[in-house]
């Protein structure tokens, strides 16, 4: 278990579609962050995990966004009726409560 | 609420000159973590330092330095002899709380363009 992994590492989609991405976090790290990343941004907070409960959400995720991580191993991060502005870099990242980051290499997605 | 923010979007150097990029940071909390990652093209932030509110003790890392002053709410970075490879977007980060892993605040980072 050498990171955190993410999948797809792109995906275009056409606006309207649903798309949804998935974080495999460091088996050991008991929280999982979801940011998303516009271009000539910094990394941007959407919501994150305890173990299998989400704690906390941005208001930036508005409510055709939804995240789960059920049993507190993997997650998804699902886009309904994805936008144009719905495009950016998805980065997920795994902690262990008094320990750092570890961020995956993120999805890029293409709202077209 | 937590902001970072650094003020150069972009700094271009020759190769061998020093850079140092600037943060300053504003937080509520007394007990907080500071980061540096880094972005390369590729796209995957690279964790580089974490510095909690209590050490204040300046680091140095190979070619890489921090410079930690609260009185200024300031954690600058700077890079000596700068090498090509160096060439990426620099995001210093906040997280509140004891815990270094609680959610970070980014600032909207630093493109270095190092020329060989």
């Amino acid at each position: 278990d050498t990171g955190v992994s993410q999948n797809p590492r792109h995906k275009i989609t056409k606006r309207g579609q649903n798309v949804t991405f998935r974080c495999d976090p460091i088996s050991e790290h008991n929280r999982l962050y979801w940011y998303r990343q516009t271009l000539g941004q910094g990394p941007e907070f959407l919501t994150y995990f305890q173990n299998e409960a989400q704690l906390e959400k941005s208001r930036l995720l508005s409510d055709r966004f939804s995240a789960e991580r059920p049993k507190g191993s993997f997650s998804t991060l699902e886009i309904q009726r994805t936008e144009q502005g719905d495009s950016a870099m998805y980065l997920c990242a795994s902690s262990y409560y008094r320990a750092g980051y570890t961020f995956g290499s993120g999805t890029r997605l293409t709202v077209v | 609420a937590q902001k970072v923010t650094q003020a150069q979007t972009e700094i271009s150097v020759v190769e061998k000159e020093d850079v140092t990029l600037d943060c300053v940071y504003e937080t509520r909390d007394t007990t907080y973590y500071l980061f540096w990652y880094k972005q390369p093209p590729s796209g995957e932030l690279v964790f580089l330092i974490r510095r909690n509110s209590f050490d204040e003790q300046n680091e140095i890392s190979g070619r890489y330095s921090w410079n930690f002053q609260k009185s200024t709410s300031s954690f600058n970075f700077t890079i000596t002899a700068s090498q090509v490879v160096d060439s990426a977007v620099y995001f210093c980060a906040l997280s509140e709380g004891r815990a270094a892993g609680n959610k970070l605040t980014f600032g909207g980072g630093t493109r270095v363009l190092v020329k060989p």
